[in-house]
């Protein structure tokens, strides 16, 4: 079966600092690749996606993620952290279910971001 | 970007009693989705549907649950009867493309 692992449960940086959160996925295909953000008592926010072509892509807040076919990784970056990206960053792949015509998400355990001044 | 609405946010039950959650997804889509995220441990995928009808399900879609979409309103997903371990907070999700899904804040459910 299909997994996503997040290794670092906790991560905590300072503020300036650059940022990596990884992702690693278990498919034997190439699945759909999300990073998603849930700020305390809110719903889960897309930052970005990727479906094919470009490994490197750019999401929202100065965030980006690379993939890699041959590490089956899928890690988040980014160059500069403010204190306002803390918040709980789930990895997530997305994969065709039964019966063809429906896509679920499988989520990482998320890690939680903790940016200090 | 688009919006999706959970009501209510948080319901405290007594465990065997019914419950309905339920969610406006965006306006447009077609697909949706619940998901079950237990205090602390990651999102599980609960079930989709899509055309009035249940697409897939997980293990976790026990047969006390049901789920509908009457006449384009709200999507809901029932308990009848709740046990304890329903406890959690439950997320809805829509798509228009079956691919990116949009979520709501999601509802906390305690169930005593």
């Amino acid at each position: 079966a299909q997994s996503v692992t997040q290794p670092d449960a906790r991560v905590t940086v300072s503020e300036g600092a650059s940022l990596q959160l990884r992702c690693k996925y278990s498919y034997s295909a190439t699945p759909y690749l999300f990073w998603y953000v849930q700020y305390p008592r809110q719903g889960l926010q897309l930052l970005l996606k990727y479906y094919s072509g470009d490994p490197v892509v750019q999401g929202v807040n100065g965030f980006e993620a690379e993939f890699s076919k041959s590490n089956s990784s899928f890690h988040l970056r980014k160059a500069s952290v403010h204190w306002s990206d803390s918040a709980v960053y789930f990895c997530a792949v997305s994969i065709q279910g039964r019966g063809g015509s429906n896509y679920k998400l499988t989520f990482g355990k998320g890690t939680l971001l903790t940016v200090t001044p | 970007g688009p919006k999706v609405l959970q009501i209510p946010s948080h319901q405290i039950i007594d465990m065997g009693q019914m419950v309905t959650l339920n969610c406006d997804p965006v306006s447009n889509h077609l697909y949706f989705y619940w998901y079950k995220q237990i205090l602390g441990q990651q999102m599980e995928f609960l079930v989709n549907f899509y055309n009035g009808k249940v697409m897939e399900k997980s293990k976790l879609f026990k047969d006390q649950f049901s789920v509908e979409r009457p006449d384009g309103s709200y999507f809901t997903l029932k308990i009848q009867p709740t046990a304890l371990e329903d406890s959690a907070v439950y997320f809805c999700a829509s798509s228009l493309d079956r691919v990116e899904q949009y979520f709501g804040p999601g509802t906390r459910l305690t169930v005593l």
